[in-house]
């Protein structure tokens, strides 16, 4: 069944370390995006990407990184983690066009 | 100003009404429009995509466009309170290939 996965669904990690959220897609879409929501609050677009080897900053400002190496993987990274990264993370993708974004479940993320 | 744009809410509807739900966009050129619906906690999920004047049903929904207002709705009609949830709308345009989200409504359906 074609699906949009992020793992993990939560974590909590201590302040400093490396983490790297993960999204992969089974249904073909060239486009990727990766939003920062906090509870009760708008989506804010952070990373996104055309294809492989493509990737965009979004309209806010996050100290993370994204890679692009094969079409189903968009990873994000954050080298150092802080307290005010937490917040969910939600991984989307769509197809070229003008056609509508898929989301993952999010990752909840919590820094301690 | 912002490129997508609702009222916050919340909008309280009773149970069977027909809860409006509005949204305007800024890009003039935009070509596609989606309503997602968002329970709390959880991930958006598209209810309806739109793409040119006029009106489309589904069930108890319908999308509602009028690009010359710049101007989107959603109808929910005899709503339920199962349809209590946050509803966002997205536009997507030839200005900007990307979907863009507006801050979204938070709707609840009293019984």
């Amino acid at each position: 069944e074609a699906d949009i996965y992020q793992t993990p669904r939560y974590l909590v990690i201590g302040t400093g370390k490396k983490i790297t959220l993960e999204c992969s897609q089974t249904m073909g879409h060239d486009k990727m995006y990766w939003y920062q929501q906090d509870p009760g609050m708008e989506l804010h677009l952070i990373h996104y990407s055309y294809g492989v080897n493509s990737t965009e900053k979004g309209d806010l400002s996050s100290e993370s990184t994204v890679s692009r190496i094969r079409t189903e993987h968009f990873p994000l990274t954050l080298e150092s983690a802080r307290p005010s990264h937490t917040s969910q993370y939600l991984c989307a993708s769509s197809r070229t066009g003008y056609l509508e974004a898929f989301f993952g479940q999010g990752t909840r993320l919590t820094v301690v | 100003q912002k490129e997508v744009e609702q009222n916050s809410g919340p909008l309280s509807v009773p149970e069977g009404a027909i809860a409006s739900l509005n949204c305007t966009y800024s890009d003039r050129v935009s070509q596609s429009f989606f309503w997602y619906r968002q329970y709390s906690g959880k991930s958006p999920e598209l209810i309806m995509s739109i793409y040119s004047n006029g009106d489309k049903e589904d069930g108890r929904f319908t999308a509602q466009l009028n690009k010359a207002s710049q101007y989107v709705s959603l109808l929910i009609r005899d709503s339920q309170p199962s349809d209590s949830a946050t509803y966002l709308c997205a536009v997507r345009g030839t200005s900007y290939d990307k979907v863009i989200f507006g801050p979204g409504t938070s709707l609840s359906v009293i019984p």
